[in-house]
């Protein structure tokens, strides 16, 4: 069993539509994650970051943890196309400096 | 600021041929990171370097991966002999000592062994 499970998608919505990504994972341990945004041919970019439980609201972006569900959200509002793009969960254990534990990624197409 | 770079962007070698990737991580990061992406799988860690010792080498697949980063600036990660399945995107990520904890992505060199 994976650590971290993300359905790979695709996922196709129209430009304005808001966007639901979610991660499970098993390990309890985790208490830092994140979602990066991956563009084709580019390196993962860090767009939301939250430890323990809670929600973190940035702009267009909401990341919420539950960690007794041991699952994590990521909101976009009113897409854009140039929101389309892969977007990894990702998550590590206590120190916060310590490896990164990803998921598969979600494409997300976002069509005007 | 430059961000952290990454040479070659592309290596095309054959099966049994040695290759050596390269990264410079963000002036000033202690910490680098090595991760791998395999065709249809998820990113994976490799790696962990704290200034120019190894703090987690927990993530490597065998010995024909060696990583060094001497005088603690920048790292190599050579394949040694490559075979097929190393095929993939090696990452290179870096932070700096202390918070926060964001790690800082290279562009990734995609390494092809035919």
């Amino acid at each position: 069993q994976k650590e971290v499970e993300q359905d790979p998608g695709p996922l196709s919505v129209p430009e304005g539509a808001i966007v639901s990504l979610n991660c499970t994972y098993s390990n309890s341990a985790f208490q830092y994650f994140m979602w990066y945004r991956q563009y084709s041919r580019k390196g993962p970019e860090l767009l939301m970051y939250t430890y323990s439980s809670g929600n973190k609201e940035d702009g267009r972006f909401t990341a919420q943890v539950d960690k007794s569900s041991k699952y994590i959200s990521l909101f976009i509002r009113d897409s854009q196309p140039s929101d389309s793009a892969t977007y990894l969960c990702a998550m590590s254990g206590p120190g916060g400096y310590n490896k990164l534990i990803f998921g598969a990624g979600t494409r997300l197409a976002v069509h005007p | 600021e430059a961000g952290v770079t990454q040479f070659p962007s592309h290596s095309v070698i054959e099966k049994g041929q040695t290759v050596t990737l390269r990264c410079d991580p963000i002036s000033g990061h202690d910490n680098l990171y090595w991760y791998r992406r395999v065709m249809g799988k998820e990113i994976k860690f490799l790696l962990h370097f704290v200034k120019e010792s190894k703090q987690d080498e927990s993530g490597m697949p065998n010995n024909r991966f060696l990583a060094e980063r001497t005088g603690g600036t920048y790292s190599t990660l050579k394949v040694q002999p490559a075979e097929l399945e190393d095929s993939g995107v090696y990452f290179c990520a870096s932070r700096p000592s202390g918070g926060p904890y964001e790690q800082y992505f290279g562009p990734g060199t995609r390494l092809t062994v035919t």
